[in-house]
């Protein structure tokens, strides 16, 4: 059974402190790794993604770190704000699906 | 349209009753995807489509669910005879290419199922 465990499964962060969420995988023939970001009542949308040939991404504020050999990757979110209050699920796949992990709901204390 | 369009955006059905959930891609998407958002959980992957064919149905949770897709444009998701296990947020999602690796998902805003 593929999976992705997402942890954690809320997370409250003061404003301009460190968001963290992690993610875990098994199939090692995944090869792309997509963050989404969804806002309550809207759908998903893609945040930043990472390759495996790669070991972190930044764009932003927000930072994908990546462990090939322990399976993980992990999305930073330096300076969280109010606005970044969402759920964010983490996704690994390649070809023609994705699967999503459980989903961290976020909430920024102004 | 700009983005995917999803309808109804709200559905409250009685339980053995049949939905059709609609889904209008962007324009141009050949690939075309639906997953199930249950409350507190994550996105739940049902089918996919290239053009109209669906290689992968596994996702399907049983035979009261079918999908089907015109062309490489609108796809509606069937459920027969709704219990009250189906209630989720329906999400379709489309991309310009099958291969997710090198393309984005762009997902609609769901349809909210609820069966009393």
């Amino acid at each position: 059974q593929q999976q992705v465990k997402q942890s954690p499964q809320s997370l409250i962060v003061q404003k301009g402190g460190i968001s963290i969420i992690n993610c875990a995988y098994e199939n090692t023939a995944f090869d792309y790794f997509p963050w989404y970001q969804q806002f309550p009542g809207k759908g998903p949308a893609l945040l930043i993604a990472i390759r495996p040939d790669v070991s972190e991404k930044k764009e932003g504020r927000f930072t994908i770190s990546f462990n090939k050999s322990a399976k993980q990757f992990s999305l930073h979110i330096m300076d969280s704000q109010p606005g970044d209050s969402a759920t964010y699920f983490c996704a690994a796949g390649g070809t023609y699906k994705y699967i999503f992990g459980t989903g961290t709901r976020l909430k920024v204390l102004a | 349209g700009a983005g995917v369009s999803q309808s109804p955006s709200n559905k409250v059905t009685e339980k053995g009753k049949d939905v059709e959930l609609r889904c209008d891609p962007i324009s141009g998407h050949t690939a075309l995807y639906w997953y199930r958002q249950r409350l507190g959980q994550g996105l739940e992957f049902l089918i996919y489509f290239q053009g109209n064919s669906a290689p992968d149905k596994s996702g399907l949770p049983s035979d009261r669910f079918s999908a089907e897709r015109t062309g490489e444009s609108v796809s509606t998701l069937t459920i027969q005879r709704t219990q009250q296990e189906d209630s989720a947020v329906y999400l379709c999602a489309s991309s310009l290419t099958l291969a997710l690796n090198t393309g984005e998902l762009f997902f609609g805003e769901g349809s909210r199922l609820t069966v009393l």
